[in-house]
């Protein structure tokens, strides 16, 4: 079965610093997507990055990039020079398969990781 | 191009009252997807829609709760003799394709008195 683990509930970081948030997960799908989204306070979940199973380099997106280790299926998610904007809540998640059959559609979340940034 | 657009943004209900939660996709978007956050918890997927049909509902409770999402207009998730355990936020999240990054609504929270 599906499972994404976040083992991280909370973390705190200095401003302008680099960190780096943990995600692991099981599948037996050769074939699947993994998605970093970002909750603020005030609700609404932002998608960050993506990284698809067959993808040769890891997925970079501006300050974010998602260290991607197959054989170890972990899916770490790096943020540079953090901001305090960047304070928030984390989720990684996992589609699995590419499309087809639709029932893998539906996205699998990790618990989330809190991270507060200190000026 | 706006976004996955939901209303109403917070609702109240008394217990048994009917809830229902609109989500209209992003433009071009055929694919909808509803999910429910309990507070300080992920994400968990209820039910996958595409134009008039269920397509996986696996994550939807078995009593109280339909979803539809008509050839004309929003994605409706209802809500029928709402408890307080359905106190939470619904997201609605909508994709070109199956296969694509899913974009989330800003969420209806429910609360239940």
């Amino acid at each position: 079965a599906q499972k994404i683990t976040q083992t991280q509930p909370g973390m705190f970081v200095q401003e302008k610093e680099a960190v780096t948030l943990d995600c692991t997960y099981d599948t037996s799908d050769p074939s699947y997507g993994l998605f970093w989204y970002k909750q603020p306070s005030s609700g609404e979940m932002i998608f960050l990055i993506y990284q698809g199973s067959y993808d040769q380099q890891n997925a970079t997106e501006g300050r974010y990039s998602l260290n991607f280790q197959k054989a170890r299926k972990s899916a770490n998610l790096v943020i540079s020079a953090s901001q305090l904007g960047d304070s928030a809540m984390y989720f990684c998640a996992m589609r699995e398969g590419p499309g087809p059959p639709s029932s893998a559609s539906k996205i699998i979340f990790g618990s989330g990781t809190r991270l507060s940034i200190r000026p | 191009n706006a976004g996955v657009m939901q209303n109403p943004r917070h609702l109240v209900r008394r217990r048994g009252q009917e809830a229902r939660l609109r989500c209209s996709p992003m433009k071009g978007h055929s694919h909808v997807y509803w999910y429910r956050q309990l507070p300080e918890e992920g994400l968990k997927f209820m039910v996958y829609l595409q134009k008039e049909n269920i397509i996986d509902e696996s994550g939807m409770p078995k009593e109280r709760f339909s979803a539809e999402f008509p050839k004309e207009g929003p994605s409706i998730l209802r809500i029928q003799q709402v408890v307080r355990g359905d106190s939470a936020a619904y997201f609605c999240a909508s994709s070109p394709t199956s296969a694509e990054t899913q974009y989330f609504g800003p969420g209806t929270r429910l609360l239940v008195l």
